[in-house]
């Protein structure tokens, strides 16, 4: 049983377009994590989201924004993707707020050329 | 700034041998701490977690130890096997950074047959 899955695994789209990448975990969690590891494989959180409430990497674009339908899912949109945005994206959840053991989905590798 | 050192950045040893890694955070105000292994091209799997009540956590060979005074965790691995090969990431949960967690370098370990 897959615990927290992330769609797709690979995406590979130009510079400009819009994409999403989605998550959902079936773990009962109550916050999930948007993280994204780059090309030097520092993995830096870029969201966490619980029971409605967002709290933001202030250094995260704009163009990037989370969007949960409910508390088992978490969708990550990017618009006006650039160059510097390909990376791999992981999604995590833990049971409660931060600072709870945090379990992670496969990622995605995001490629913009 | 909360920042993370993982030292040493790669380790190369026989099959058999214990090892130590070393986790140190330039803010010791942690509030609690996690290891994870990463495979390549996988997403990370978490090892341990060591709450903010706790010095120490152990599981099977692994045992992980975090000094809150000085900011530092050790990750100790008794009787590598070359399926212990991967990289290690510790993560702290900050305390002023909502208790999300900062992430380490990641150390990478090749334990050889």
């Amino acid at each position: 049983d897959t615990a927290v899955s992330q769609t797709p695994k690979y995406l590979v789209t130009q510079m400009g377009n819009d994409k999403s990448i989605k998550c959902e975990q079936n773990l009962g969690h109550d916050t999930m994590y948007w993280y994204k590891q780059d090309s030097k494989k520092f993995l830096k959180i870029m969201f966490s989201y619980n029971n409605k409430e967002l709290i933001i990497n202030e250094t995260v674009p704009n163009r990037f924004s989370p969007k949960s339908p409910d508390k088992a899912h978490l969708n990550l949109h990017i618009n006006s993707l650039e160059l510097g945005d390909s990376a791999v994206y992981f999604c995590a959840s833990s049971l409660g707020g931060g600072g709870q053991e945090q379990y992670f989905g496969p990622g995605t590798r995001l490629t913009v050329t | 700034k909360q920042e993370v050192t993982q030292i040493p950045a790669a380790l190369s040893v026989p099959e058999g041998e214990n090892l130590v890694l070393n986790c140190s955070f330039t803010d010791s105000a942690i509030y609690n701490l996690q290891w994870f292994r990463q495979d390549p091209g996988k997403g990370l799997t978490s090892l341990l977690l060591i709450q903010s009540s706790q010095r120490e956590q152990t599981s099977g060979r692994l045992n992980a130890s975090l000094d809150k005074s000085s900011g530092r965790s050790t990750l100790y691995i008794a009787a590598s096997q070359p399926g212990d090969s991967a990289t290690y990431l510790c993560a702290g949960g900050v305390e002023n950074y909502g208790q999300n967690f900062v992430f380490g370098p990641g150390t990478r370990l090749s334990v050889l047959p």
